[in-house]
């Protein structure tokens, strides 16, 4: 069973461009969540989908954006980068009701 | 003042020591804990979930919450070198559509 998977693992952008990083979720899970974690800080939610909407948001700006496609899997978007997007950005991926949730290995965001 | 505090070590222990990791919260509504154990650069793990208060344990894991006090805790009994990692608490409030609020993590090493 595979569980959650994220692409790329690493990335390094420049100020100003704009990135985007996918997640599979766990088969069978139907809610993906996004997260940011900097460096030595816990994860802080930036949104979550579920049936191919937002469903809540963190305090994040609208620089951050996302969607989930039928097959349950997501994107997270991030216009305009700025230094402090430099990141590990980690999907989580749960079931419609339920609070336990499962995490990917995250994307490591560079901006320079 | 956060919602959710964790003492961010560094917690170092010999082998075989029982180790004992807290966090404390401030928002009422939290209903479902959670701990996670993250190796360094890779994803959160979830370890040990509980809703309410009590104990819960699992091999040499035991998690207890007492909701009077606002108060979490993770124990490991006979702790491995390969428990090193940072352990990160986690709360989803009912109705919280599965939004965790993570402490900072407190990092563990054990050694041999």
């Amino acid at each position: 069973d595979a569980g959650v998977t994220q692409s790329p693992t690493h990335l390094i952008k420049t100020r100003g461009q704009q990135v985007t990083l996918r997640c599979s979720p766990k088969s069978g899970h139907d809610t993906v969540s996004w997260y940011q974690q900097a460096l030595g800080q816990g994860p802080q939610f930036i949104f979550q989908y579920y049936e191919e909407e937002e469903r809540q948001r963190g305090n994040f700006p609208d620089r951050f954006s996302g969607h989930q496609f039928p097959n349950y899997s997501s994107e997270l978007n991030v216009n305009a980068l700025l230094l402090g997007d430099s990141a590990l950005y980690l999907c989580a991926s749960s079931l419609a009701g339920k609070t336990e949730a499962f995490f990917g290995q995250g994307t490591r965001l560079t901006v320079v | 003042q956060k919602e959710v505090e964790q003492d961010p070590g560094p917690l170092s222990v010999p082998e075989g020591a029982i180790v004992s990791l807290n966090c404390t919260y401030s928002n009422s509504a939290f209903q479902y804990f959670m701990w996670y154990r993250q190796y360094s650069r890779k994803g959160p793990e979830l370890l040990m979930y509980t809703y309410s208060s009590g104990n819960k344990e699992d091999g040499r894991f035991t998690a207890q919450v007492d909701k009077s006090s606002k108060y979490i805790s993770l124990f490991i009994r006979d702790s491995q070198p390969s428990d090193s990692a940072t352990y990160l608490c986690a709360m989803v409030s009912s109705g919280g559509y599965n939004k965790l609020i993570f402490g900072a993590g407190t990092r563990l090493a054990v050694h041999p």
